[in-house]
């Protein structure tokens, strides 16, 4: 079985600042690894995944992600933080042979300060 | 606009009631997924659909059932309803049920029952 854990359900970083999301998962075998985004009233958003081949996984909008499996993390980061980054983003991961079914962390609000 | 259709959008019924959701996948996107997000239980999966068979079940309710018709929509629905349901719903599709497909989300049906 997978799980997810993310640190931190509410994040404040100032606009231009580095932001970090964090997420250690679990799984017996290789996971896959996703990230999303979801703005307010608003769908899920694919950010970018990790499906075993580059450890440093890049994203959309600025956004990056390293698998790290001594640490079993992957965390989330970007550079500087715009005003439109501020959602609630979610860590998942899927195990091969899992159906595609995805486990979803608790997510983490992101707020961004003018 | 992810290409993955939910209706209604928003929902409001009262306890004991039954509802019906709707999903249209992404034009050939052979597999729906249902998921729950609430504030307590944060996003959930609830069941997986694979060109018409059900293909996993997550934390699906034995009051909850789902299909997938020959036109590749879906429908999940949710009977008997309690003040617990209220949720949204999120459908997503993907293009086969491998693992570590790319997974699209609606923007969901939010269920409010009283």
């Amino acid at each position: 079985a997978q799980s997810v854990t993310q640190l931190g359900s509410h994040v404040s970083v100032s606009e231009g600042a580095l932001v970090l999301l964090r997420c250690n998962y679990s799984s017996s075998v290789p996971p896959y690894l996703f990230w999303y985004v979801q703005y307010p009233n608003q769908g899920l958003q694919l950010l970018l995944k990790y499906t075993s081949a580059a450890t440093l996984v890049k994203g959309i909008n600025g956004f990056e992600a390293e698998f790290k499996k001594s640490e079993t993390s992957f965390h989330l980061t970007k550079p500087s933080a715009h005003m439109s980054d501020a959602a609630e983003y979610f860590c998942a991961v899927s195990a091969p042979g899992a159906g595609n079914m995805l486990t979803f962390g608790g997510g983490t609000r992101l707020m961004v300060k003018p | 606009d992810s290409g993955v259709t939910q209706t209604p959008k928003h929902l409001i019924t009262a306890t004991g009631q039954r509802v019906t959701l709707r999903c249209s996948p992404r034009s050939g996107d052979l597999s729906v997924y249902w998921y729950q997000q609430s504030l307590d239980q944060g996003l959930q999966f609830l069941i997986q659909y694979y060109n018409g068979e059900e293909r996993a079940k997550g934390n699906i309710l034995e009051r909850f059932s789902a299909q997938q018709f020959p036109d590749l929509h879906s429908e999940l629905n949710l009977s008997s309803l309690e003040l617990g349901d209220s949720a949204l719903y999120f459908c997503a599709s993907s293009g086969s049920g491998t693992t570590g497909n790319t997974i699209y989300f609606g923007e969901g049906s939010w269920l409010t029952v009283v």
